[in-house]
């Protein structure tokens, strides 16, 4: 079975530019979830949605960032405009249903904001 | 606020060298833990975890992990380290029955080497 599917892998853009991240979950998981990863801050949950609806956003950090989930197969973290202070690995993670603790991963999207 | 602490932030061993890696909480109930895996290039995956039960948990590849509730404390260990151990490791931690948000520790970066 395919996993996580994160694209891009990398992406390097420039500050003030839109960035849009994409998620495919594993087939039947109706959780999903988006981290960040920076040196400094480890993994931070951004925000989880369950059955496409989002949950628990308080991990966004500020307007800039919106994410949105049209249906159980697809979703997306969107960045605009972007800053330097964006860089990191953004992670998705999907899970069977709620309860179980388990998260299966991506390979993660590096974003870098020269 | 819940939070998960990893004091290690890089373990350098040698082949076959025992492997004990701290994780302390912070939550104020019940907690489920969760140790999680990156290997170079790859995703994170779930290592092990612990509910309830038998404070010792094992997991794949002959990682275990102590559940101490009077420490707060959930440690990795393994007898004989490997060089394919080199990955980074996180610990997590969520209220029981707390739904699938984990809180992350900031991970510790392991390179073992021949």
């Amino acid at each position: 079975d395919a996993g996580v599917i994160q694209s891009p892998r990398h992406e390097v853009t420039e500050m003030g530019q839109e960035v849009t991240l994409r998620c495919k979950p594993i087939s039947g998981h109706n959780s999903l979830f988006w981290y960040r990863q920076t040196m400094m801050r480890g993994l931070e949950l951004l925000i989880y949605f369950n059955n496409n609806v989002p949950i628990d956003d308080s991990g966004m950090p500020e307007d800039r960032f919106s994410a949105k989930m049209p249906n159980a197969s697809f979703s997306t973290l969107k960045i605009q405009p972007s800053e330097p202070r964006d860089s990191a690995v953004y992670f998705c993670a999907s899970s069977p249903h709620v309860g179980t603790g388990e998260l299966f991963f991506g390979e993660g999207s590096r974003l870098t904001v020269l | 606020a819940q939070s998960v602490s990893q004091h290690n932030h890089h373990v350098i061993l040698s082949e076959a060298a025992s492997l004990e890696l701290g994780c302390n909480y912070s939550y104020g109930g019940t907690v489920n833990l969760f140790w999680y895996v990156q290997y170079p290039g790859q995703h994170l995956q779930l290592l092990l975890k612990y509910f309830s039960g038998d404070p010792l948990v094992k997991g794949i590849k002959g990682f275990e992990a102590e559940f101490i509730k009077s420490k707060f404390s959930f440690n990795l260990r393994k007898p004989s380290v490997q060089w394919s151990d080199t990955a980074e490791y996180f610990c997590a931690a969520r209220p029981s029955g707390g739904g699938n948000k984990l809180t992350f520790g900031t991970g510790t970066q392991l390179k073992v080497e021949l």
